[in-house]
């Protein structure tokens, strides 16, 4: 099935830092979200974007709805140890009324 | 307010067994969803569940069978358990309104099959 292009796959940053990744679809898209999930855990929901252009913060995170519909960044600044853990994005098109797709992921580690 | 439970937490089968993993949320939300993850491959829809007494494949659906119990209640069976259905299995539910695309999951099924 299709899925979304997540970049970077992975990333080992010092603490402090700001972090950016994003992803990109084929298609037109209607929702965006940002999930992270924690080793052994399932993935939580940090930010939903519904609106092309819509930039919203959670905390240090801002994540941005593309304004081509197709794309979606997700910002944390100032990291911290806790920010490790991988980070999903997730997104509806128009064809798809129940089903999301999904990004492979963002894996990102932190030295304190 | 539990979210979405999940059980077992971690299961070892063998090959040719059955099992069923149950899932419920206490959210009230119409749809639910059963993913598996395995490493490199993301989350890969296997049934979901638009609202209650229906239920439609996913993107694997092969060796696996859903039941919508009721409202709360999602449970997925592995009729005859085979080593590729090794992973890690999630639930997840959406409510409606202005949400309608957020989805909470529960915390996995861990399960081995030799």
């Amino acid at each position: 099935g299709q899925q979304l292009n997540q970049s970077p796959q992975s990333m080992f940053i010092q603490e402090g830092e700001d972090v950016s990744m994003n992803c990109t679809s084929s298609s037109i898209f209607n929702t965006w979200l940002w999930y992270k999930q924690d080793p052994g855990e399932g993935p939580v929901l940090l930010i939903a974007l519904y609106k092309a252009g819509e930039l919203t913060s959670n905390g240090r995170l801002t994540a941005q709805f593309g304004i081509t519909r197709k794309d979606s960044f997700l910002n944390i600044s100032a990291s911290i140890p806790s920010d490790v853990g991988i980070y999903f994005c997730a997104g509806r098109n128009a064809g798809n009324n129940r089903k999301l797709i999904w990004g492979l992921g963002t894996s990102l580690a932190v030295n304190p | 307010n539990a979210g979405v439970t999940q059980t077992p937490k971690f299961q070892v089968l063998k090959t040719g067994q059955s099992m069923t993993l149950q899932c419920a949320q206490d959210m009230n939300h119409n749809s639910m969803y059963w993913y598996r993850q395995d490493p490199g491959m993301g989350l890969r829809l296997i049934y979901y569940s638009a609202s209650e007494g229906t239920t439609d494949k996913g993107e694997v659906p092969n060796g696996y069978n859903v039941s919508r119990l009721n409202k709360r209640e999602f449970s997925l069976r592995l009729e005859s358990a085979a080593p590729s259905q090794t992973s890690v299995y999630f639930c997840a539910s959406v409510g409606g309104g202005s949400r309608y695309n957020e989805q909470f999951f529960g915390p996995g099924t861990r399960l081995t099959v030799l």
